[in-house]
């Protein structure tokens, strides 16, 4: 079965300081990977994914994350926070049920960048 | 065009109300779901619809029927519902022929009184 684990419920990282958001993943076959930010009382927005191709995956607002296969890993990037980074963060990993796609979600990471 | 649009934004209703949630795209995806989130969980799939058909349905009660008229417009039928059904519904979109990511929508937040 598909499955999206994030470790930490919550990172906390000073304005200015690298950040990373841990994902690994279970899946059978070729990995659909994503990461999603969410803003209070919004939807999901979009942020990065990986399909195929480099490992290293650039996406929106400066973030990027890092394909790691052998670690089963596709941990969230970005290399000086903002205090507006503050959000709540989905990886997510597209899976097949009943043969349609559907995604996956990890749990969420809350990630506070303080000034 | 790469919106999906959501209305209402906020909804307040009573256990006996009926109500509807609309969720509309113009960006040709043949593929729409409904999502239910809790505050701070993650989305739970609740239905997904493939070429205006009714592809999964996560065991979600019949106090929920989802709709899909056309391949634009995605809407969530709700009556009798429970104040547990209290949530933020969300909609999304993607292209079945893509390797494409899910777009989605603002949400409805529902409150059940």
């Amino acid at each position: 079965a598909q499955s999206v684990a994030q470790p930490e419920d919550q990172v906390n990282v000073a304005e200015g300081n690298p950040l990373t958001v841990k994902c690994t993943y279970s899946v059978s076959g070729n990995p659909y990977l994503f990461w999603y930010v969410q803003y209070p009382n919004r939807g999901l927005q979009f942020l990065l994914k990986y399909i195929t191709g480099d490992n290293l995956v650039k996406g929106s607002y400066g973030f990027e994350a890092e394909f790691n296969k052998s670690q089963t890993s596709f941990h969230l990037k970005k290399p000086s926070a903002l205090v507006s980074d503050s959000a709540l963060y989905f990886c997510a990993v597209r899976g097949i049920s009943g043969g349609y796609n559907k995604l996956i979600f990890g749990a969420g990471t809350r990630l506070a960048v303080h000034p | 065009d790469t919106e999906v649009t959501q209305t209402p934004k906020h909804l307040v209703m009573g256990m006996t109300n009926k109500k509807s949630l609309k969720c509309e795209q113009h960006m040709g995806h043949r593929a729409m779901y409904w999502y239910k989130q809790k505050a701070k969980k993650p989305p739970e799939l609740m239905f997904v619809y493939s070429y205006e058909k009714l592809s999964i349905n996560e065991s979600v009660p019949s106090r929920f029927s989802p709709e899909c008229p056309n391949s634009s417009l995605l809407n969530l039928h709700l009556h009798a519902l429970q104040p547990e059904d209290s949530a933020l519904y969300l909609c999304a979109s993607v292209s079945r022929t893509k390797n494409t990511e899910a777009f989605f929508g603002q949400g409805t937040r529902l409150t059940v009184v």
